[in-house]
Order: C-alpha cells, then structure tokens, then sequence
C-alpha cells in the first residue's frame, strides 16, 4: 500500500528564517510521482512541485528547493528566508503511473511571524 | 495550467437537504477529479470523473450519496445528497493537465451542514 508521512504537524519560525518541511513516502512502484501543495488559508491547493521517480535531481525555484532521495524514500522542502506570506498548510503528495489517485499526506502548517 | 471555478464558494445547509457544486474548467480536460477535506484533515479523492463513463468511486463513497455529473470535457457536478453535519466539509474539484499526472484545483466549496 502507499503511503506519505509528514510527521511535522506545525512549525513555527520568524521571518527570513529558513524551514524544511519533510515528507516520507512508501510505495511498491518503481514508477512513481511526488508532489508538494500549498494551502493558503483563502482554502485553494496550489501546485508547486511534480517529481517523478527516475528524477533524483534537486529543484530549485526562487526561495523554494525540493530534496528527492529514494534511498530514504523522502522529498523534502525547503524555504529560505522565509517571509509571511509563505504562511499556509503545505501537503506532499504521491500517485503511480497509470492510477492518477493521489495519496496525500496529513499536511504541515507553516507560520511565519513577522 | 487550466483556470478552474466552483459554484457555489460556500454554502450553510439545513441536514436531510441536498446540494449540487458545480466545476467548470476553461479547457477540454478527460480527467477530473472530486475530493473532500473535512476540517483540519487532508484530502480524500471521492470519485474520478471522466466524460463519457460512469464515475469512479474511491472505497467508502457511494453514487447514492455523492452522484456526479460529467457532461462534457469543461464540466462536472458532485451533489451531495440527504447531508448530515458530517457532511461539513470543503469539496474540491480537480483536473488532470493530460500526461502529466499533474493535478490543478478549483478554489473549493466550503459546505457548512447545520
């Protein structure tokens, strides 16, 4: 069965801070895609990041980076000098090839003081 | 990515009624995609929605319960029927961008069941 754990359920940091949010997954498949969400408190899911299993190489997009290592199964991500805005629930996801379900984890909240 | 509306944003209920949310995308999309999160939860995928076949239900949904809609390839309806407070919940609508596994969300449906 698959599974993503994101065992962080709340973080609180202070602006320009840097924070990463960890995500763990299980699955059977050698073909598989990993995803990260954010959720502002306006309630609609934006995407951020697919990776797909044959992809082991680090992303980076602005302050946002994504570390995938499949011999610790984890896709985590990081935020640098954070800042309020980035405030919200962020999910990680997984789905396989060919089932298009996604299984997402429980979420962290983020917050970000000023 | 596709631009993707529900109707209604949000909407308080009496228990025992029934509600229809629609979804409507600005692009020809086969898959779509409904889930639930109830408060402070993650997401649920209810049903898959493609145009043309019945809609598939994920274990614990039941077409009685949750019939779906999905008439062409810019919209689908999911009607939650005979509510009860544990219906409360925000309802999402998702698609699938083709080949990618890269799920977009609607803004959601906040329903408030009384």
């Amino acid at each position: 069965a698959q599974k993503v754990t994101q065992a962080q359920t709340e973080i609180s940091v202070v602006e320009k801070e840097d924070v990463t949010l960890d995500c763990v997954y299980e699955t059977r498949d050698t073909t598989y895609y990993l995803f990260w969400y954010k959720q502002p408190p306006s309630g609609e899911l934006v995407f951020l990041i697919r990776r797909n299993s044959f992809d082991e190489q680090n992303e980076i997009s602005g302050r946002y980076s994504w570390n995938f290592q499949k011999s610790t199964s984890s896709f985590n991500f990081t935020i640098t000098a954070s800042q309020v805005v980035d405030s919200a629930v962020y999910f990680c996801a997984l789905t396989s090839s060919g089932t298009y379900k996604y299984i997402f984890g429980t979420g962290t909240r983020l917050k970000v003081l000023a | 990515s596709a631009v993707i509306s529900q109707k209604p944003s949000r909407d308080i209920c009496q228990r025992g009624t029934s509600l229809t949310i629609q979804c409507q995308v600005d692009s020809q999309v086969t898959m779509m995609f409904w889930y639930r999160q109830q408060p402070g939860q993650s997401l649920t995928l209810i049903a898959t929605a493609n145009q043309g076949s019945e809609a598939t239900y994920e274990s614990g949904f039941v077409i009685d319960k949750f019939p779906i809609s999905r008439p062409n390839l810019t919209f689908s309806t999911l009607t939650v029927s005979n509510m009860s407070p544990e219906d409360s919940s925000i309802y999402l609508c998702s698609v699938e961008r083709a080949g990618t596994y890269e799920q977009y969300f609607g803004p959601g449906t906040r329903l408030t069941v009384t």
